[in-house]
């Protein structure tokens, strides 16, 4: 199993750009979930998934930021415009539907920069 | 609010020596917990989980965790540090009988493992 998959692994964009980040879960998992990490704020939770439906995105900071998940193998974070407050580490993690205790799997993060 | 707590920022110790990094609950009910480490620019991997039975969990990397209800904490424990082990740790929970697979972390803690 390739594990969750994240992509760019770094990201170095200017204020203003748009900024999309990818990720695809492991095959299986109905739950996806969306984290920000900073030095500041720590591990936030932004916003998940069930079934490709978002559930909960009240963690999702502003109108500029837009998730969507538009199939059980693939979603999408998309921060436009991006501003320098939005530099961060995002990850992804997926699960199993309806097991709360299963564990959540993390992807290896995207490293955000915005200059 | 449900929330855990991991009260110190920084915990030091030996190699070759007894470690304990703290967290501590408050959530209603008797919820799953959680621990999962984060090395170096990685996403946060999986150690262990408390559902129901034995108070002591074992998980990987030699890490075990200790349940107490009394208490309201799942301290994580090794007994014998590695420089190795030098990471960031988090503890968690999400709730038994709730309908999401939603994790709520605490802030985390840094380990650091003197050689």
């Amino acid at each position: 199993d390739a594990g969750v998959i994240q992509s760019p692994r770094h990201e170095v964009t200017e204020m203003g750009q748009e900024v999309t980040l990818r990720c695809k879960p492991i095959s299986g998992h109905d739950y996806l979930f969306w984290y920000r990490q900073t030095m500041m704020r720590g591990l936030e939770l932004l916003i998940y998934f069930n079934n490709n439906v978002p559930i909960d995105d009240s963690g999702m900071p502003e109108d500029r930021f837009s998730a969507k998940m538009p199939n059980a193998s693939f979603s999408t974070l998309k921060i436009q415009p991006s501003e320098p407050r939005d530099s961060a580490v995002y990850f992804c993690a997926s699960s199993r539907s309806g097991v709360p205790s299963y564990e959540q799997y993390f992807g290896p993060g995207t490293r955000l920069t915005v200059t | 609010a449900q929330s855990v707590a991991q009260p110190e920022d920084q915990v030091n110790v030996a190699e070759g020596n007894p470690l304990t990094v703290k967290c501590t609950y408050s959530v209603s009910g008797n919820p799953y917990l959680f621990w999962y480490v984060q090395y170096p620019n990685r996403g946060l991997q999986f150690l262990l989980k408390y559902i129901t039975g034995d108070n002591l969990v074992k998980g990987s990397y030699g890490f075990e965790a200790e349940f107490n209800k009394s208490q309201t904490s799942f301290h994580l424990k090794k007994p014998s540090a590695l420089v190795s082990d030098s990471a960031l740790y988090f503890c968690a929970f999400s709730l038994r009988g709730g309908a999401t697979n939603k994790l709520i972390f605490g802030t985390g803690t840094l380990l650091a493992v003197q050689p």
